[in-house]
């Protein structure tokens, strides 16, 4: 079974600097996905980012970027001149490809973005 | 990416009762799921909804507890069933469009139970 740790439960950052928050997972797969999603107050969870292992370039989404090593198995989230806005909790996940388009989560690290 | 719509948004439930959750996508989709989220925790898989048959329970949630059904390719409800405190938590509905491999999620339906 597919496992996902996220070892930050709780990060802060000033706004307009950079965060990086960081996720490592375990398979045997070789093709499969990982995503970052955004879960505020709102309860809403978001897409941030998703990345198809077979790619080696990593994804990019505005001021949302990740290094993903695929020998590591690391997956970690790098957030651009931080918003206020960003303050969420962030999950890191994963999708086999062959899993049924099930998502397994890590336990979420939580973001606050200072003034 | 679909649209999910989720009722109710919040309850707030007495011991020993049951409530359905419905979730109402705006497009046909191959693959809805039910997610839980415990306070404070992350999003644990209840069951794979599928259209036309039961559906597929992960390890720790049974059909008797969670009773789902998915009448057509965009609507299904969870009941949680004889609930207890220990079921205050978050659903989530999320739903897969062909070929997407990626998950939308609705806004999820807030349970407390006193």
């Amino acid at each position: 079974a597919q496992t996902v740790t996220q070892s930050q439960p709780e990060m802060s950052v000033q706004e307009a600097e950079t965060v990086t928050l960081s996720c490592t997972y375990d398979t045997s797969e070789n093709n499969y996905y990982l995503f970052w999603y955004k879960q505020p107050p709102s309860r809403q969870m978001i897409l941030v980012i998703r990345q198809e292992a077979y790619k080696q370039q990593n994804a990019t989404e505005n001021r949302f970027s990740v290094n993903f090593q695929k020998a590591a198995k690391s997956f970690s989230l790098k957030i651009s001149d931080s918003q206020l806005g960003d303050t969420a909790m962030y999950f890191c996940a994963f999708m086999g490809n062959n899993a049924g388009n099930m998502l397994t989560f890590g336990g979420g690290t939580r973001l606050m973005v200072k003034p | 990416s679909a649209v999910i719509s989720q009722k109710p948004s919040r309850d707030i439930c007495q011991r020993g009762t049951s409530l359905t959750i419905q979730c109402q996508v705006d497009s046909q989709v191959t693959m809805m799921f039910w997610y839980r989220q415990q306070p404070g925790q992350s999003l644990t898989l209840i069951a794979t909804a599928n259209q036309g048959s039961e559906a597929t329970y992960e390890s720790g949630f049974v059909i008797d507890k969670f009773p789902i059904s998915r009448p057509n390719l965009t609507f299904s409800t969870l009941t949680v069933s004889n609930m207890s405190p220990e079921d205050s938590s978050i659903y989530l509905c999320s739903v897969s469009l062909s070929g997407a491999n990626v998950l939308t999620f609705g806004a999820g339906s807030r349970l407390t139970v006193l």
